[in-house]
């Protein structure tokens, strides 16, 4: 079974410096790779998604996320900041296996923007 | 505009009662989720459907149970059986794809506390 590790819970960035939230994944193939972000209060929205082909994945709201398979990782990077990108966020993992669409989440890195 | 929509947004409960969560979809989505998030712990699948009538048990099913008679609807029963209800409970939808996995959309949740 696949699993997916955040080792961050909580980071504080200020306000217009570069981000990386980290995630590791277990799987004993190339798994099909996302990032959401929740609002409090609020649903999870999709960043970005890696299925194959190029290694590096651009998202939605300047977000990227960088697939390496020797390190089993899929971390999430932004150059800048803004305010308005302090929300929690989620790492998951689904397989290549029709009829288990299944995706397992990470627990989430808290992200605090400091002016 | 096509989405999720979960209702109500608060729900309260008392003990020994058992309250149905709603989970509606114009999306024309085959597969949809059931989601349990509690604080530190990330996202936990309850259930989920690939297709009417039919429905799997996720991680965490006991104390819940679904539906699945319309494409668009996959509401979430909370029993008495289930002793720690309190969570943040949140729906999803997803197109089924023999060649990808795609990506879940997820409704705004429902806060379900106990009085």
């Amino acid at each position: 079974a696949q699993s997916v590790t955040q080792p961050d819970i909580h980071i504080t960035v200020s306000e217009g410096a570069s981000l990386e939230l980290r995630c590791n994944y277990s799987y004993g193939a190339t798994p099909y790779l996302f990032w959401y972000v929740q609002s409090p209060g609020q649903g999870l929205q999709l960043l970005l998604k890696y299925f194959s082909g190029d290694t590096l994945v651009q998202g939605i709201k300047g977000f990227e996320a960088e697939f390496k398979r020797s390190q089993s990782s899929f971390n999430l990077r932004k150059p800048s900041v803004h305010w308005s990108d302090a929300a929690e966020y989620f790492c998951a993992v689904g397989t290549p296996d029709f009829g288990n669409e299944k995706l397992t989440f990470g627990t989430g890195t808290r992200l605090t923007i400091i002016p | 505009d096509g989405g999720i929509t979960q209702s109500p947004k608060y729900l309260f409960r008392k003990e020994g009662q058992n309250v149905t969560l709603s989970c509606e979809q114009n999306l024309n989505h085959d597969a949809m989720y059931w989601y349990r998030q509690d604080p530190g712990q990330g996202l936990r699948l309850i259930y989920y459907s690939q297709i009417v009538n039919d429905f799997q048990k996720g991680d965490i099913a006991e104390g819940y149970s679904v539906s699945r008679e319309k494409k668009e609807s996959f509401p979430l029963t909370v029993t008495s059986a289930q002793k720690n209800p309190t969570a943040f409970y949140l729906c999803a939808s997803s197109i089924r794809d023999r060649h990808s996995n795609q990506p879940q959309h997820f409704g705004d949740g429902t806060r379900l506390s106990i009085l």
